[in-house]
C-alpha cells in the first residue's frame, strides 16, 4: 500500500524567509502527487499538483514543488514567506481512488 | 460550478448514539465521492469512497458505514458511536474518468464524542 511521510510537524518561520516542506512517498506505479493547504476556519484546497510533464511545479501564491522520481520526493518550496502562509499543508498522492495524506504539517509565520 | 456541502458543520453526540453525516455536490453529474476523517496530527485517513450510486467502497473497517442513495449524496453513518469516532469529517469529490484524480473537498464537519 502507498503511504506518504512529511518530515515536519510544525515549522515556525519569520517574514521572508525561505521555505521547504519535505514529503516522501513509497509506492511503485505512477502517481498523481499533490500539496494542500488549509488555512485556518478554512476548507482544505489545492495549491499545485503533478501528473506528467515538467517535474517542477507551480502553484498559487508563489509556491512551487519538485517532483524527484528518484527519491520519490516531492517537496514544496517558497522563496519568501509572508504571514498569511499560516497554515496546515498536506502532501498527497494518489493512484486512482486510492489517495494518501500525509500528517500534515503546522506552519507559523511570525510578523 | 462545482460546489459541495457537508452538514452539519459541529455536533456532539454521546457515546453509543447513532450518527449521520450528509454531503452533497453540485453542478457535475456522477462524480467520484469520498469521505475522510482528519484526526489532530495524523492527516487524513480515507474510509469510505463511491463511483456510483449504491456503490460503496470501505478502505477501514470500523463502526461507520457510507452510503450513496442519489448521484450526488453521500451519507456516513454510525449505529452506536464510539469515543474514538470523534474528529473532523471530510468529504471530497472528483471528475469520474479525470486525468489527474484531484479531489475537492467540503468544509467538513467537526464530530465530538463525549
Amino acid at each position: 500500500a502507498q503511504s506518504v511521510s512529511q518530515h515536519n510537524h510544525h515549522v515556525i518561520l519569520s517574514e521572508a524567509a525561505s521555505l521547504e516542506l519535505g514529503c516522501n512517498y513509497s509506492y511503485g506505479g505512477t502517481v498523481n502527487l499533490f500539496w494542500y493547504v488549509q488555512y485556518p476556519g478554512q476548507h482544505l484546497q489545492l495549491l499545485l499538483k503533478y501528473f506528467s510533464g515538467d517535474p517542477l511545479v507551480k502553484g498559487i501564491k508563489g509556491f512551487e514543488a519538485e517532483f524527484i522520481k528518484s527519491k520519490f520526493s516531492f517537496n514544496l518550496r517558497k522563496p519568501s514567506v509572508q504571514w498569511s502562509d499560516t497554515a496546515e499543508y498536506f502532501c498527497a498522492v494518489n493512484a486512482i481512488h486510492d489517495m494518501r495524506f500525509g500528517a500534515g504539517t503546522r506552519l507559523t509565520v511570525k510578523p | 460550478s462545482q460546489t459541495i456541502h457537508q452538514w452539519p458543520a459541529t455536533l456532539v453526540q454521546p457515546v453509543g448514539s447513532p450518527l449521520s453525516l450528509e454531503c452533497t455536490v453540485e453542478g457535475t453529474s456522477n462524480p467520484n465521492l469520498y469521505w475522510y476523517r482528519q484526526a489532530a496530527g495524523r492527516g487524513l485517513q480515507l474510509l469510505f469512497y463511491s463511483v456510483g450510486i449504491g456503490q460503496i467502497s470501505s478502505e477501514v473497517p470500523q463502526n461507520l458505514s457510507a452510503s450513496r442513495p442519489q448521484d450526488r449524496q453521500f451519507i456516513l453513518s454510525s449505529k452506536k458511536l464510539l469515543l474514538s469516532d470523534s474528529g473532523f469529517y471530510l468529504c471530497a469529490w472528483s471528475v469520474p474518468g479525470g486525468a489527474d484524480n484531484e479531489q475537492f473537498f467540503g468544509p467538513g464537519t467537526r464530530l465530538t464524542v463525549l
